[in-house]
């Protein structure tokens, strides 16, 4: 089966432009989770989607971060307009019933 | 070797040794914990789980206990070797949340041949 997969692996943008996380969940599963990972601090939660629907996104820092799942298969994550603090690893994850996830290998973002 | 989690974020140990991360959490809401292993450049990568109505679980050379009186978690990995040099978070689901989980900081394991 194949995995969970986002792109770009890497992006490096200037702070004030606008940039966009794809996430392609593995096949049938509902849920589908964005966490970001701060350097050296631990992997916080940002949002869940069970199908196209928003489930919880309590953790989206602020307005400038804006998920959709069209269709409820792959998910995009945008952040508009970026800021320094907005760097970071970006992990998606998707599961078929709330527990075991899959994550993906994330996107790796840098704003300067 | 043996780390306590928040407060030591790295492990050096000696291939053939037995590791020991630990992880402490907060809320006794949390009902399902995990263990993730990530490796440069990938994905936290599923190790090992326990449901808190559990206090031991053993895996392949993983072993994960819980101790819900002192909301303690810890990851045992015996015989070390240098292919288990990661990142190990522990993650915590608190039943009312979903599926949202909850990380620690992560711990730095190092393997030395």
């Amino acid at each position: 089966e194949a995995g969970v997969t986002q792109f770009p692996s890497h992006s490096v943008i200037e702070k004030g432009q606008t940039v966009t996380l794809r996430c392609d969940p593995i096949s049938g599963h509902d849920n589908l989770y964005w966490y970001r990972r701060v350097m050296g601090k631990e992997i916080k939660f940002l949002l869940h989607f069970v199908k196209e629907s928003k489930q919880d996104e309590s953790g989206m820092p602020n307005n400038r971060f804006l998920a959709e799942r069209t269709g409820g298969t792959y998910s995009t994550l945008k952040v508009q307009p970026a800021e320094l603090e907005d760097s970071g690893v970006y992990f998606c994850a998707s599961s078929l019933h709330m527990g075991r996830y899959t994550f993906g290998s994330g996107t790796r973002l840098t704003v300067v | 070797g043996e780390s306590v989690g928040l407060h030591l974020p790295t492990l050096s140990v000696q291939e053939g040794d037995n590791s020991i991360i630990n992880c402490a959490y907060s809320n006794s809401a949390s009902d399902y914990f995990i263990w993730y292993k990530q490796e440069s450049g990938k994905g936290p990568q599923f190790i090992i789980d326990i449901r808190s109505n559990m206090d031991k679980r053993q895996g392949q050379r993983v072993t994960v206990l819980l101790n819900k009186t002192v909301k303690h978690l810890s990851l045992q990995i015996a015989a070390t070797q240098p292919g288990d040099s990661a990142v190990y978070f522990c993650a915590e689901n608190r039943g009312s949340t979903l599926g949202r989980l909850y990380f620690g900081r992560g711990t730095q394991l190092t393997v030395w041949p």
